[in-house]
C-alpha cells in the first residue's frame, strides 16, 4: 500500500512554456502533500506543502507566482513550473503523507525529470 | 537550529557489513528516517524509529538510535550490490510535524 505516482517521469520543454507535473496518491487519501527539488548529487530542498484545499505554503526563497502547487483532492496535487527557464531544470519530488498511516510518515513518488532547452 | 549531518560517500565490500551515519541538533525529534534513492529514481522509505525507542531490526537493517549524543545510524547487513544508492537520514521536529529535515545523503558504493 502507499503508492504515489507522478505524471510525466520526464519532460523537456522549450523556455518559457509551462510545464505541469501531477503527483497521485493511487491507495490513500493524502490530507498533506509536500513538493521538493533536488539538484545533482544534493539533498531535497522543500518547496513547498499543500493541504488538500488550501492555499500552499511556500518556503522562504521559492517564488509562488513561479511555481504554482494545487491541492484540489485529497488524491492530486498539481505543480505548474510557469514561464519555464533552464535553471528551473531540476529533479522534482513529490510526497504524501495521509491520516491512516503513522502520523509523521512520508511515502515518495518516483520524481519528475524537467529539462528545459 | 535544524540540521542533519552525514558523511557524504561510503564503500564497502560486497558481503560486508556497511555503517552509515548522521547527527541531528534538534532534540525534540519525534521521528528519524533513513530513506533509499536508486540512481534516477525517487526516494524509498527503508526504515524509521521513533524518538524513545533505541534500536529498531529489519532483516538486514539494523537501526540505532542514540538520543543523548543526537547519532542516528544504520547498519546494513551482508551488503549487496543492490545495496549501492544513496541514503537519506530525515528527522521530523516535534514542533514542525508535517516538515522533514534532510542530511545531504550518504552515497554507498558496494564492489564486488
Amino acid at each position: 500500500g502507499a503508492v504515489v505516482s507522478q505524471h510525466p517521469s520526464r519532460v523537456i520543454c522549450k523556455s518559457g512554456t509551462s510545464v505541469k507535473i501531477e503527483c497521485r496518491s493511487l491507495d490513500f487519501q493524502a490530507t498533506t502533500m509536500f513538493w521538493y527539488r533536488q539538484f545533482p548529487k544534493q539533498s531535497l530542498m522543500l518547496m513547498a506543502t499543500s493541504n488538500e484545499g488550501s492555499k500552499a505554503t511556500y518556503e522562504q526563497g521559492v517564488e509562488k507566482d513561479k511555481f504554482l502547487i494545487n491541492h484540489a483532492s485529497l488524491t492530486l496535487s498539481t505543480l505548474t513550473v510557469t514561464s519555464a527557464h533552464p535553471e528551473d531544470s531540476s529533479f522534482y519530488i513529490c510526497s504524501a503523507r495521509g491520516t491512516d498511516y503513522l502520523g509523521y510518515e512520508q511515502y515518495f513518488g518516483p520524481g519528475t525529470r524537467l529539462t528545459v532547452t | 537550529g535544524e540540521d542533519v549531518e552525514q558523511s557524504l560517500f561510503l564503500s564497502v565490500r560486497e558481503g560486508d557489513s556497511s555503517v552509515i551515519n548522521c547527527t541531528y541538533t534538534d532534540s525534540s525529534s519525534t521521528y528519524l528516517y533513513w530513506y533509499k534513492q536508486e540512481p534516477g529514481a525517487g526516494l524509498q522509505l527503508l526504515t524509521y524509529i521513533f524518538s524513545n525507542m533505541d534500536m529498531k531490526q529489519d532483516q538486514r537493517l539494523t537501526v540505532l538510535l542514540n538520543k543523548k549524543d543526537k547519532h542516528l545510524s544504520l547498519r546494513i547487513a551482508d551488503t549487496q550490490t543492490g545495496d549501492s544508492a544513496i541514503y537519506f537520514c530525515a528527522e521530523t521536529p516535534i514542533r514542525n510535524n508535517r516538515k522533514l529535515i534532510w542530511g545531504l545523503g550518504t552515497s554507498l558504493a558496494v564492489n564486488p
